[in-house]
């Protein structure tokens, strides 16, 4: 079985400029989860889906980021345009159901210089 | 709103000797707690969880863990550690099934032969 996979594992990207990430999640989860990891700090959880609906966005730090799940399957996070504090690591996850462990990717590292 | 605390940044062992890496948490209703460890260049990797039943769990690795409900403490053991289990660890709580992981800032394990 495939794990959670997250494209791309690193991005540079200029303050101002837009970066898409993606995640695919393991087949038949219901459940995705974004995540970010600013340096030394805590993991933060930013939202989740059930399915293609947002179930609970209340982590996402403000309007520039927007999370798509077009299908149910793979999801996209847009952070437009990008500042220097958006720097960090973007997990994802996915989860059977709401309450089995999440499996995580291996994340993308966002560098905004 | 439910939190995490992993009081030590960094814990250092000698191979062979046991290993403790530790975790408290706060939640209003029941805890569903979890360890995940992230290897270098790697994603978050589930080791273990507690949602009901004994309060030692056994996970991966030779780990396990115990859930203390007046201590409200969640602390990560291993009997005889290993050079391979270097690496950070976060202890995660949910706050019932189907609500956000939130994670501790993690603790960094040094397994020096």
């Amino acid at each position: 079985e495939a794990g959670v996979t997250q494209f791309p594992s690193h991005s540079v990207i200029e303050k101002g400029q837009t970066v898409t990430l993606r995640c695919d999640p393991i087949s038949g989860h219901d459940n995705l989860y974004w995540y970010r990891r600013v340096m030394g700090k805590e993991i933060k959880f930013l939202l989740h889906f059930v399915k293609e609906s947002k179930q609970d966005e209340s982590g996402m730090p403000n309007n520039r980021f927007l999370a798509e799940r077009t299908g149910g399957t793979y999801s996209t996070l847009k952070v437009q345009p990008a500042e220097l504090e958006d720097s960090g690591v973007y997990f994802c996850a996915s989860s059977r159901t709401g309450s089995s462990p999440a499996f995580f990717g291996q994340g993308t590292r966002l560098t905004v210089v | 709103a439910q939190s995490v605390a992993q009081p030590e940044d960094q814990v250092n062992v000698a191979e062979g000797n046991p290993l403790t890496v530790k975790c408290t948490y706060s939640v209003s209703g029941n805890p569903y707690l979890f360890w995940y460890v992230q290897y270098p260049n790697r994603g978050l990797q589930f080791l273990l969880k507690y949602i009901t039943g004994d309060n030692l769990v056994k996970g991966s690795y030779g780990f396990e863990a115990e859930f203390n409900k007046s201590q409200t403490s969640f602390h990560l053991k291993k009997p005889s550690a290993l050079v391979s289990d270097s690496a950070l660890y976060f202890c995660a709580v949910r706050d019932g099934g189907n609500t956000p992981l939130v994670f501790g800032k993690g603790t960094r394990l040094s397994v020096i032969a």
